[in-house]
C-alpha cells in the first residue's frame, strides 16, 4: 500500500509572501500520479495541481507551483503572492489503482 | 456544468441506528468514489465504482456499510447500525473514467457530516 506524509501540520504565512509545503510518499511503482488538492471550510476539495510521474519538468498553475523528486520520493508545493483565499487545509495525494490522501496541511495566510 | 451533488450536508443520529447518504455524480463520469474523512486526516476510499459494478471495496466495512449505484448513475451509501466512531465527513466524487495507465481528475461533492452520538 502507498503511504503519503505531510510532516507540517499547520503552516502561516502573510499576505503577498510565498509557503512551501511538504509531501513525501513511499511506492514501488514507476508510473503514477502525484496531485495536491484544496479544501477550505466549506469543505469542496478542489484540484490545485497534478503532477505525472513520468513528467520531468514541475507542474505549474498560476501562483501554485510544484518540486517533484522522483528519486527522493519528494512533492513539495510552493504557493507564492500568497493570498486570503488561499486559507484552507492542503492534502497531498497519490495515485496508481486508487486515490491515497496524506494527513493535510492547515495554510492559514495572515492579513 | 453541474457538479457532484451530495445530500444531506448534515445527519445527527444515535449510535446503533442507521443513516444513507445519496451522491449525484457529474453527468457522463462513469466512475463514482465514496470516501471517509475523519476529522484532522485526509480522505479514504471506502469503495469505488465504475458504471454499476465494484471495482475496489476492500476498505468498506462490509458487516455495517453498503453502497449501490443503480443504473450506473446515482449512488446510495448506508450504514446500518451506525458506531460513534463511524462519525465523519462522507465524501462523494466522480471520474470520467479511470483504468490502468490513464487517470482523470476526480471532482468531489460537498460531502455529508454525519455526527453519531
Amino acid at each position: 500500500a502507498q503511504t503519503v506524509t505531510q510532516s507540517q501540520p499547520e503552516m502561516s504565512v502573510q499576505e503577498a509572501e510565498t509557503v512551501t509545503l511538504s509531501c513525501t510518499y513511499d511506492t514501488s511503482e514507476n508510473n503514477y500520479y502525484l496531485f495536491w488538492y484544496k479544501q477550505p471550510p466549506s469543505r469542496q476539495m478542489i484540484l490545485v495541481i497534478r503532477q505525472e510521474a513520468y513528467k520531468q519538468q514541475n507542474a505549474t498553475e498560476n501562483r501554485f507551483s510544484v518540486n517533484f523528486q522522483k528519486a527522493a520520493k519528494s512533492f513539495s508545493l510552493k504557493i507564492s503572492d500568497s493570498q486570503l483565499g488561499d486559507t484552507a487545509m492542503y492534502f497531498c495525494a497519490f495515485m496508481s489503482d486508487k486515490l491515497s490522501f496524506g494527513a493535510g496541511t492547515t495554510v492559514t495566510v495572515r492579513a | 456544468e453541474a457538479g457532484v451533488a451530495q445530500s444531506p450536508r448534515y445527519k445527527i443520529i444515535e449510535k446503533r441506528q442507521s443513516v444513507a447518504f445519496w451522491c449525484n455524480p457529474i453527468s457522463g463520469h462513469a466512475t463514482l468514489y465514496w470516501y471517509q474523512q475523519i476529522l484532522g486526516q485526509g480522505p479514504k476510499l471506502l469503495i469505488q465504482f465504475q458504471n454499476n459494478g465494484v471495482v475496489d471495496d476492500s476498505q468498506l466495512p462490509k458487516d455495517r456499510f453498503s453502497a449501490e449505484r443503480l443504473k450506473g448513475v446515482d449512488s446510495t451509501l448506508k450504514i446500518q447500525p451506525a458506531k460513534l466512531e463511524d462519525s465523519a465527513v462522507y465524501l462523494c466524487a466522480s471520474s470520467r473514467r479511470h483504468g490502468v495507465g490513464t487517470t482523470y481528475e476526480q471532482y468531489f461533492g460537498p460531502g455529508t457530516r454525519l455526527t453519531v452520538t
